[in-house]
């Protein structure tokens, strides 16, 4: 069974902190990573997707870089405002499939 | 250029009974994929379509059935709902022009289904 597994399920922070989060998945297979933010009463966004080991986009203040030889991914953001609050998620894809595998999402709160 | 919707964005029903969404995807997207979301579960992907064939299919029993629509729009069937399938279920659509693995998803705002 594919996994994909997100750290921490929740934080909070303060407005002005940078904080990360992690995306792990299967080595195996790996076709791409995709970044989403969710707000509450809204759909999910697409942020990033990322393809090749060693990629990094970048977009504002949030961030995110590819490990696809040990199967993580990193998202960063850089000086948290109240509007970032929102549920992080990240899909998997593999080879030969047209499944995207949702992590069960990293719920930020920014504290103003 | 209109977004993905969902009809409709509310529902209830009983145990027994049988439910159909449906879902418009953005103008020119030919890929609509389904999800379903629970509490503590992430989405979990029920099945997708392209030009009007499923291409993949999740694991979902047998009462979750959908199919698409020559212009793309798909519904997605449920029958003999069970409690258990209180949810919301979005849609997603996207383009699929080169690979169905890198195209970014376009989420619907969702239809919260609740079972009694």
């Amino acid at each position: 069974i594919l996994n994909v597994e997100q750290s921490p399920q929740s934080l909070h922070v303060q407005e002005g902190d940078s904080t990360n989060f992690t995306c792990s998945f299967p080595s195996s297979n790996f076709y791409a990573l995709h970044w989403y933010r969710w707000e509450t009463a809204k759909s999910p966004e697409a942020l990033f997707v990322m393809t090749l080991n060693g990629d990094e986009k970048k977009k504002g203040r949030i961030s995110a870089t590819l490990n696809t030889k040990e199967g993580y991914s990193y998202l960063y953001i850089k000086g948290s405002q109240p509007e970032d609050s929102a549920t992080y998620l990240c899909a998997y894809t593999y080879s030969g499939t047209y499944k995207y595998i949702f992590g069960t999402g990293t719920r930020l709160k920014v504290l103003a | 250029k209109a977004g993905v919707t969902q009809t409709p964005r509310y529902l209830i029903k009983t145990r027994g009974q049988q439910v159909t969404l449906s879902c418009s995807p953005i103008s020119g997207h030919r890929s609509v994929s389904w999800y379903q979301q629970t509490p503590g579960q992430g989405l979990q992907f029920l099945f997708e379509y392209f030009s009007e064939t499923q291409r993949n299919k999740g694991n979902f029993p047998g009462r979750f059935s959908g199919r698409q629509f020559s212009n793309s729009r798909s519904e997605m069937n449920v029958s003999t709902l069970e409690l258990g399938d209180s949810a919301l279920y979005l849609c997603a659509s996207s383009l699929a022009v080169y690979s169905h693995g890198t195209d970014t998803q376009y989420f619907g705002p969702g239809t919260r289904l609740t079972v009694l």
